[in-house]
């Protein structure tokens, strides 16, 4: 089973600060996701990744096969931003069925104004 | 609808009652997953539906627990003779495509409180 480590468990900050968020995996994927998750429970999926970069507005995910690390980044962040990040990576190998798909605890970021 | 849709978004029972929670995916959407998530713990999955073919149940915690998915396209998770463990939000996704490139939808949540 992968294993998935995200870190910061939390982190605060100040608006307008450069965040980076790490996730790690122990296996070999196939595809990771980040998702973010505002108070109240919707789930947003931000990006879906197997290689290289991606960028949306002022989000930028990036992720290394070889190192088995993926960062998210948030440029000129926001308190609007304040949620709780997750990663989730599918196992190569795996078939593509849901258990296949392994989630992180989360990183509960607080951007204050 | 434009998203996937839960139902209900709060349910608060007696430990001992059975609850049915409602997943309406994206129209087309191929695939679509349950997931439970505890106060304080990462998402946990339950159950995958993809097309016509047999459900996946691995994580189905226990008997009590089962699911439908009616014409492709409606599920319903049922929990019977609940308990006070089984208090979580319950997060119902979909996908245009199952497998492992299938970008996920989520839905808002059906949060159950059992006392």
């Amino acid at each position: 089973k992968n294993e998935v480590e995200q870190s910061p468990q939390n982190l605060t900050a100040q608006e307008g600060e450069f965040i980076t968020i790490n996730c790690s995996y122990s296996v070999g994927i196939s595809a990771l996701h980040w998702l973010q998750q505002h108070p109240g429970g919707g789930i947003v999926s931000l990006f879906m990744l197997s290689s290289g970069k991606k960028k949306h507005g002022r989000l930028i995910a990036t992720i290394n096969i070889q190192e088995k690390h993926s960062s998210l980044h948030i440029t000129a962040s926001h308190p609007r931003d304040s949620a709780v990040y997750i990663c989730a990576v599918r196992s190569i190998g795996s078939g593509g069925g849901a258990d296949g798909l392994t989630f992180g605890k989360g990183t509960h970021l607080i951007i204050q104004p | 609808g434009a998203g996937v849709s839960q139902s209900p978004s709060n349910k608060v029972t007696e430990k001992g009652k059975d609850v049915e929670l409602r997943c309406d995916p994206i129209s087309g959407h191929t695939a679509l997953y349950w997931y439970r998530q505890s106060l304080g713990q990462g998402l946990e999955f339950l159950i995958y539906f993809q097309g016509n073919s047999a459900p996946d149940k691995s994580g189905l915690p226990s008997d009590r627990f089962s699911a439908e998915r009616t014409g492709g396209s409606v599920s319903t998770l049922t929990i019977q003779r609940t308990q006070q463990e089984d208090s979580a939000v319950y997060l119902c996704a979909s996908s245009l495509v199952g497998g492992a490139y299938g970008e996920l939808f989520f839905g808002e949540g059906s949060r159950l409180t059992v006392l």
